[in-house]
């Protein structure tokens, strides 16, 4: 039982376009999302965030959208740079919280981009 | 820099023999988590602590444990690893009202 998919494992963008991951969920009590960013070799990075109270976060070249009728988000980037080739994680946090208020990502499969010079 | 330190980066280890995973912190952060991630799949939360509280996951194998002697260091012990576990184990801290984690690098272990 998957609660939240990314559909896509990969997606090539040329430079300088737009790039859309996308990020679907299952679970209602979810309010908090977020994307990571992973290079090879290294941990997931904090990218973005939304609450579920928004529909909208922006952060320079990076806006999150986020849907909640159909339960779904997406990570905007552009311009999409080669240094942007990485997978996405989508992450989202549900209530109830663990221990002491403590929150528990739940993560999708990830979504490889791959940006062409 | 302030920073979360997996070690080691790669472990082989015998089918059946217990293994022990290591994760450190400098942030001071109050909670740390294990996740493990299996190729190509989401990653999978295994347990957390709160401080010294210990929370473990409904669905994370009994063969998984964990221990936190202090708020700087916390290990993941598999008692007795199968081909099954041969996975990427993630740790991570983050603050009590903080959304944010903190990841390591990773540690890949292999089950030979």
């Amino acid at each position: 039982d998957q609660q939240v998919k990314q559909n896509s494992p990969s997606l090539s963008v040329q430079e300088g376009r737009i790039s859309i991951l996308n990020c679907d969920y299952t679970n209602s009590m979810f309010d908090y999302f977020l994307w990571y960013k992973k290079y090879p070799a290294e941990g997931p990075t904090f990218l973005i965030s939304i609450s579920s109270i928004k529909d909208k976060n922006e952060d320079g070249r990076f806006t999150v959208f986020l849907n909640k009728s159909a339960k779904h988000l997406s990570l905007h980037i552009v311009p999409s740079q080669p240094g942007d080739s990485a997978v996405y994680f989508c992450a989202a946090s549900a209530i109830p919280r663990g221990i002491q208020g403590a929150q528990k990502l739940v993560f999708g499969q990830g979504t490889r981009l791959t940006i062409n010079p | 820099d302030a920073m979360v330190i997996q070690n080691p980066r790669y472990q082989v280890t015998q089918f059946g023999k217990p293994v022990t995973l290591s994760c450190s912190q400098t942030l001071n952060h109050n909670v740390m988590y294990w996740y493990q991630q299996k190729s190509s799949q989401a990653p999978k939360l295994l347990f957390h602590y709160y401080d010294k509280d210990f929370n473990n996951e409904a669905d994370t194998p009994d063969n998984f444990q964990s221990r936190r002697p202090n708020t700087s260091f916390c290990f993941l012990d598999i008692r007795s690893p199968g081909l099954g576990d041969a996975a990427m184990y993630l740790c991570a801290t983050s603050r009590r009202a903080n959304y944010g984690y903190t990841f390591g690098s990773g540690t890949r272990l292999t089950v030979v």
